[in-house]
């Protein structure tokens, strides 16, 4: 049973770049949350995608966006990069959107130089 | 505004001892609540829940145990093994709605 993974493992963009991560759900679930885990915090939700449409969304500017495909996968894309954007990126799926218990990938580990 | 709160960044325990990690909250609303573990280079993976109706769950080595009262939780490792050193992340949800995290307790587990 395929868990959620996630690609690339690591990530090297500049200021200014865009860049675009993506994330296979577990098999059998529809629902896929991204968040982003700076050094020494915790997960931040950024938004979260259900029959491929934006179902909630924290506290994030518009250069964060969001798709979720027909098989469920999704990708993350980032415009307009700043530093502070450094951070490991999570991908978690669940059963259901209203399913307390999500389930994480590997992360994406993205450096912003 | 930090809803959710792990103010020890480490604790360190002897194998066989009981580990005791604590959270506290701020939101009321808050239903639902999650420990994760997470190892360096590994996404953060699901221990334990309890809901708001409970004030213990059980899993194992594992007990949480919340305090709705003090808006508190903790998570009862015991015995602590070598193998339970990582990051452990209390978070917390309200109605279904997005989690929150805590910022997390290293735990490290000596012989």
């Amino acid at each position: 049973d395929a868990g959620v993974t996630q690609s690339p493992t690591h990530l090297i963009k500049t200021r200014g770049q865009q860049v675009t991560l993506r994330c296979s759900p577990k098999s059998g679930h529809d629902t896929v949350s991204w968040y982003q885990q700076a050094l020494g915090q915790g997960p931040q939700f950024i938004f979260q995608y259900y029959e491929e449409e934006e179902r909630q969304r924290g506290n994030f500017p518009d250069r964060f966006s969001g798709h979720q495909f027909p098989n469920y996968s999704s990708e993350l894309n980032v415009n307009a990069l700043l530093l502070g954007d450094s951070a490991l990126y999570l991908c978690a799926s669940s059963l259901a959107p209203d399913t307390d218990t999500q389930y994480f990938g590997p992360g994406t580990r993205l450096t912003v130089l | 505004d930090q809803q959710v709160k792990q103010n020890s960044p480490s604790l360190s325990v002897q194998e066989g001892r009981i580990s005791i990690l604590n959270c506290d909250y701020t939101n009321s609303m808050f239903d639902y609540f999650l420990w994760y573990k997470k190892y360096p280079a590994e996404g953060p993976t699901f221990l334990i829940s309890i809901s708001s109706i409970k004030d213990k769950n059980e899993d194992g080595r594992f007990t949480v145990f919340l305090n709705k009262s003090a808006k508190h939780l903790s998570l009862h490792i015991v015995p602590s093994q070598p193998g339970d050193s990582a990051v452990y992340f209390c978070a917390a949800s309200a109605n279904t709605d997005k989690l929150i995290f805590g910022t997390g307790t290293r735990l490290q587990v000596f012989p």
